[in-house]
C-alpha cells in the first residue's frame, strides 16, 4: 500500500511557468514532509522540507504549501527553468526517532524553453 | 564539508551471488539509512543504523542485511541474488539524533545488476 500518494506522474512546464505538484497522506502520525529532487544518474537531494505545524514554508522558488486537515501538501516551482526539468519526489516520516522515509512515486519536469 | 559516498558505483553480478556495499556518510553523522530505488517500486527503506545498532527496518527478506561501523560507516549485504535486486541502492546521512525525524542526505548510489 502506497503511504504517500503523488500526482501527477509527469509535467511539462514552459519556462518561466509555475509546476505544481500534489502529494497526499494517510498515516496522521507523520511529522516531518520534505521534497526531493533527482537527476539522472544521481541521489535525491533535499530541495525543502516543512513540519505540520506551518501551512507554508518558502525557500527561493520553491514553496511547499501543507494542508494538514486534508491530509496534503504541495511543492510550487515559481520561474520555472530548463535547469529544473529533473524528477521530484514527495516524502514523508513518522519521526519517533524513525529516519525511515515513505516516498511518493515521483514526477517527472519538464520545462521547455 | 564532503557529502555522502558510496562505493561500488556500479556493480555486475550473477543470480545466487552475494555482494556488499560501502557508505560512508557526512562528517559527524551517525545515522545511516539504506534505500532500494527501481522502476516498478519507486524507492523503499530497507533499514537504518545509528551507533551500530540497528534502529528501524524495512519489509525486505532476510537477505539484505547491514551494519555500522564504529566510525559510522556503513556496509549492505544482500545474499543469494535474485533478478529483481538489480536497482540502485542509496544511502542516506542523517545525524539522527532522536525526538523525530531529520534531514536525510543522500549518495550518489550503487547501480547494481544481476545477470
Amino acid at each position: 500500500q502506497q503511504q504517500v500518494k503523488q500526482s501527477p506522474q509527469s509535467l511539462i512546464v514552459q519556462k518561466g511557468g509555475i509546476s505544481i505538484i500534489n502529494c497526499a497522506y494517510e498515516n496522521t502520525a507523520f511529522d516531518y514532509f520534505p521534497w526531493y529532487q533527482q537527476f539522472p544518474g544521481k541521489g535525491p537531494a533535499l530541495l525543502i522540507a516543512i513540519r505540520p505545524d506551518v501551512s507554508e514554508k518558502k525557500e527561493g522558488r520553491f514553496t511547499i504549501s501543507f494542508n494538514k486537515s486534508a491530509k496534503q501538501f504541495s511543492l510550487h516551482i515559481m520561474d520555472s527553468q530548463p535547469g529544473d526539468s529533473a524528477t521530484y519526489f514527495c516524502a514523508a516520516s513518522n519521526g519517533n526517532g524513525a529516519n525511515n522515509l515513505f516516498f511518493g512515486t515521483g514526477t517527472r519536469l519538464t520545462v521547455i524553453p | 564539508k564532503a557529502g555522502v559516498t558510496q562505493t561500488p558505483r556500479y556493480l555486475i553480478k550473477t543470480r545466487g551471488q552475494q555482494v556488499t556495499l560501502s557508505c560512508s556518510p557526512i562528517s559527524g553523522h551517525r545515522s545511516v539509512s539504506w534505500y532500494q530505488q527501481t522502476p516498478g517500486q519507486g524507492l523503499q527503506f530497507l533499514f537504518e543504523y545509528f551507533s551500530e545498532t540497528q534502529r528501524n527496518k524495512g519489509n525486505f527478506p532476510g537477505r539484505f542485511s547491514g551494519r555500522q561501523f564504529s566510525n559510522s560507516r556503513s556496509e549492505m549485504n544482500v545474499s543469494t541474488l535474485e533478478l529483481g535486486d538489480s536497482a540502485l541502492y542509496l544511502c542516506a546521512s542523517s545525524s539522527g539524533h532522536s525526538g523525530g525525524a531529520y534531514e536525510q542526505f543522500f549518495g550518489p548510489g550503487t547501480r547494481l545488476t544481476v545477470l
